[in-house]
């Protein structure tokens, strides 16, 4: 199947500084990704649909200046966390439309602010 | 919209017994649903997914699942757990294709020796 490629797996970082996450296609376009994120002990929740060459769409209770999305090519989506905090830390986990038979995931991104 | 419910946040079968995750849905539109499995600090994998074909799904690792419209239930099942299989699972639905997968909360299988 399909291959989404997310780095950083994990990352560390102190508050008040931003983190870039990068979410890559790397053997299909995606016009189209999505960014989830995972409390601890909970499901994942949608955050964001990235589309390419336009403003993400955001759901409702997510800060678009806090999750700064930037989808700028059809291979490559980049979610940063601007001024980062303690309660920003997470699991953060994007997927990518293939336009065939399913959204494929990338393995996540270990966020924790210290 | 859709939603999903996620019957049982916890599991336990014994080596070699059924597994039976409980997962029933809402859709408004014709469902597209999955099952994905999360292994400890990993991203989600694929287990098998029904897209409308046979109600009958086929997926990794010896699970399967039916798509029961009348109940609207979507359960997984393997005949024989393994050790291997202890880890997150996570039923899900789509009412647009593959896109907005809304996830249900997760069902963490552990599987005694």
């Amino acid at each position: 199947g399909a291959v989404v490629s997310q780095h950083p797996s994990r990352v560390i970082c102190k508050s008040g500084t931003s983190v870039k996450i990068e979410c890559r296609s790397l053997d299909f376009q995606a016009t189209t990704m999505f960014w989830y994120r995972q409390f601890p002990k909970q499901s994942l929740m949608l955050m964001a649909t990235s589309n390419e060459g336009s403003k993400a769409t955001y759901e409702q209770g997510v800060e678009k200046d806090k999750f700064l999305i930037n989808h700028a090519s059809l291979t490559l989506s980049t979610l940063t966390v601007t001024s980062a905090h303690p309660e920003d830390s997470s699991f953060y986990i994007c997927s990518a439309d293939s336009g065939g038979t399913e959204a494929f995931f990338g393995q996540g991104t270990r966020l924790t602010v210290v | 919209a859709q939603s999903v419910t996620q019957l049982g946040s916890h599991v336990s079968v014994s080596e070699g017994a059924l597994v039976l995750l409980r997962c029933n849905y809402s859709s408004s539109v014709p469902p597209y649903l999955f099952w994905y499995v999360q292994y400890p600090n990993q991203g989600l994998q694929l287990l098998l997914k029904y897209t409308s074909a046979a109600t009958l799904v086929k997926g990794i690792n010896g699970f399967e699942a039916e798509f029961k419209k009348s109940e609207t239930s979507f359960h997984l099942t393997k005949p024989s757990a393994h050790m291997s299989d202890a880890a997150e699972y996570f039923c899900a639905v789509s009412a647009q294709g593959y896109q907005k997968v809304t996830f249900g909360i997760g069902t963490k299988l552990q599987v005694i020796p």
